[in-house]
């Protein structure tokens, strides 16, 4: 199975602040890497796709770069309403697997 | 718009059986590979088990492969999971999720809210 290993597992920080999180695989997945947001007690939500590419109704501010190990999920200037955990996920082989996670809070 | 509805998730003991069922509705359900996927609490996310869209092909995570079955039913619009044989390890919230293909891409881009199975004696 492909390890997923995101770093930080926390973060604090504040309304405006640029956040980088980043997710590296135990070996390549090309480009298959998603990212998720989830809030308490909530399903989680697709953001990214494909490492880059933003799922319609999710806001610029979301970004995701990277490829073969390494990718990063960027939140450009971080609003209220992104105070969530974030996680990433391999799509290039069964099974998927997801990283642990990385919450982001105040 | 696309909805996901899980049901049949509840308290059971050690060892017996549970079935999961997941509503599907606002887009073609035929036309799109199902998965299983789970969160233990406090925990992160698992993958549990995918069906293709005809559900000629299934696979399972290692963990639950040969306890749990996955299926479906088209013309009702349906995606199950049956789990038997119980661990205190299967406790968590399932979701069910779509993929965007038919054969399965393995990423998810519609999840339903969520049941909570909570193995216990």
């Amino acid at each position: 199975d492909i390890q997923m290993t995101q770093s930080p597992s926390s973060l604090s920080a504040s309304v405006g602040d640029r956040v980088t999180i980043t997710c590296r695989a135990s070996q390549s997945t090309i480009s298959y890497l998603n990212w998720y947001q989830q809030k308490p007690g909530k399903a989680p939500k697709l953001l990214i796709s494909g490492a880059s590419s933003l799922q319609s109704g999710v806001p610029s501010r979301f970004s995701g770069s990277g490829s073969g190990t390494d990718f990063t999920l960027t939140i450009s200037s971080l609003q209220p309403e992104d105070f969530a955990t974030y996680y990433c996920q391999q799509s290039y082989s069964t099974p998927p697997t997801f990283g642990q996670g990385t919450r982001v809070e105040i | 718009q696309v909805q996901l509805v899980e049901s049949g998730g509840g308290v059971v003991q050690p060892g017996r059986s549970l079935r999961l069922s997941c509503a599907g509705s606002g887009f073609t359900f035929s036309g799109n590979a199902m998965h299983w996927i789970r969160q233990a609490p406090g925990k992160g996310l698992e993958w549990v088990a995918v069906i293709s869209n005809d559900g000629g092909n299934k696979h399972y995570a290692d963990s639950v492969k040969g306890r749990f079955t996955i299926s479906r039913d088209n013309s009702r619009n349906t995606l199950s999971l049956q789990m038997n044989s119980l661990t205190t390890e299967d406790t968590a919230v399932y979701y069910c999720a779509r993929d965007q293909t038919a054969y399965g891409d393995y990423y998810f881009d519609f999840w339903g809210q969520g049941t909570l199975v909570t193995v216990s004696s």
